[in-house]
């Protein structure tokens, strides 16, 4: 079984402060874990994603992530808000496609981010 | 522009009907996955497909069915309407299971 926790469903910063947003995930099998951004009335979007190798992921727009299996977190930051980084970011876990192409992916209920001018 | 191509981009009903929801995955991807987005459940996996064939299961009730068809692209049916079922669906394609594309989504309003 897998699942996702994102802590706090809201988070408000100032522009040009730290963010900060919270993900921890359970998993049976070392995981596959992703965030992903969605803007108003699109799609989600990869931000970046971790599968094996450097534990330190960067992703677009420069948000990075970092996975610690001992804390069984995958925390996404960037260091200076910008207005445009308004949006909702979903963590999501899962393990590796099996041979029969079998994959199940488990959201995170999201946390949408307001930026304040 | 994900590549991810979904039809209708809006769609309004009455209770009772069905409707059928349509995604063109990328060129080259052979899993899709369907997922409805609503305000009080959230982003939830209905169900995904590889290659032609059912593989895994999440929340999706008995009144919804899926496909995938030799030319990759998939069909979600929903039958039998309910006031509740209005949500976005989203359909994504992956290429090798890791990273999902989204498609930009059907909203589905049920009057």
């Amino acid at each position: 079984a897998q699942s996702v926790t994102q802590l706090g469903s809201h988070v408000s910063v100032s522009e040009g402060a730290l963010v900060l947003l919270r993900c921890n995930y359970s998993s049976s099998v070392p995981p596959y874990l992703f965030w992903y951004v969605q803007y108003p009335n699109q799609g989600l979007q990869l931000l970046l994603k971790y599968t094996t190798g450097a534990t330190l992921v960067k992703g677009i727009n420069g948000f990075e992530a970092e996975f610690k299996k001992s804390e069984t977190s995958f925390h996404l930051t960037k260091p200076s808000a910008h207005m445009s980084d308004a949006a909702e970011y979903f963590c999501a876990v899962s393990r590796p496609m099996n041979s029969g192409g079998y994959q199940k992916v488990t959201f995170g209920t999201g946390t949408k981010l307001q930026v304040i001018p | 522009d994900s590549g991810v191509t979904q039809t209708p981009k809006h769609l309004i009903t009455a209770t009772g009907q069905r409707v059928t929801l349509r995604c063109s995955p990328r060129s080259g991807d052979l899993s899709v996955y369907w997922y409805q987005q609503s305000l009080d459940q959230g982003l939830q996996f209905l169900i995904q497909y590889y290659n032609g064939e059912e593989r895994a299961k999440g929340n999706i009730l008995e009144r919804f069915s899926a496909q995938q068809f030799p030319d990759l692209h998939s069909e979600l049916n929903l039958s039998s309407l309910e006031l509740g079922d209005s949500a976005l669906y989203f359909c994504a394609s992956s290429p090798q299971g890791n990273e999902q594309f989204f498609g930009p989504g059907t909203r589905l309003t049920v009057l």
